[in-house]
């Protein structure tokens, strides 16, 4: 990937359980955005957390970042199997620039 | 609510042959963003328009090309196709000019693209 690493690349959780997916990148970054996409669908905005902040929430969902480590994580609480999906972080790279660049993304699926 | 069109959501063509495809942005959002997606490889950032005018150039080769028009959709043209350029296209748009900071991408469907 051209800005940061995923990982796991994949997990495997039962309904109910809860899902953590982290994400390193390599450049400083004005935000960072999670997106989620079910199999070869389009990409569904998630949450965008800027530079300035180190947790958001949005329903089950909880992302946290450290600028200092120059990574981020995402939570999602209670899953359900309908959460099978892959999860992808982007970063604009700073700069102002305004192309997302995408991490390699993590495959989550989740058993009933 | 509307959202990214893109049309078609499915091309099939063979080695060399050439590929439009199509986008419209959300009403209002004039600024358009193209990705290429290679399977089970991340989203790329290919190029972006804003007001009619490229923003920035990601990896787009030189057999590709792309425009924004007066009613802000976008085309993407694609000559002597390859078999790696295979891949899901997704087109997204935003309210936010370039240089502002990034802001959410709203992305459409995408075009699967398949080159036999």
């Amino acid at each position: 990937s051209q800005q940061g690493e995923e990982d796991p690349q994949a997990l495997s959780i039962q309904e109910g359980e809860n899902a953590t997916m982290n994400c390193s990148y390599k450049t400083s970054i004005n935000n960072l955005q999670w997106y989620r996409q079910n199999s070869g669908r389009g990409l569904v905005h998630l949450i965008l957390i800027r530079s300035n902040e180190r947790e958001k929430h949005s329903g089950r969902l909880r992302v946290t970042l450290d600028t200092s480590k120059k990574s981020s994580s995402l939570l999602i609480t209670a899953s359900r199997a309908a959460d099978t999906a892959s999860y992808f972080c982007a970063t604009d790279g700073a700069y102002n620039t305004d192309k997302l660049i995408f991490g390699t993304g993590t495959r989550l699926q989740v058993f009933p | 609510a509307a959202g990214v069109i893109q049309s078609p959501r499915h091309l099939i063509k063979e080695k060399r042959e050439t590929a439009t495809l199509k986008c419209y942005p959300i009403p209002r959002h004039d600024t358009v963003y193209w990705y290429q997606q290679g399977p089970g490889q991340d989203p790329q950032f290919l190029i972006s328009f804003y007001e009619k005018m490229q923003s920035d150039k990601g990896s787009i080769p030189d057999r590709f090309s792309a425009q924004q028009f007066s009613d802000y959709h976008s085309e993407l043209n694609m000559s002597s196709l390859e078999l790696g350029d295979s891949a899901l296209y997704f087109c997204a748009s935003s309210s936010r000019p370039p240089g502002q900071g990034i802001d959410e991408q709203f992305f459409g469907p995408g075009t699967r693209l398949t080159v036999l």
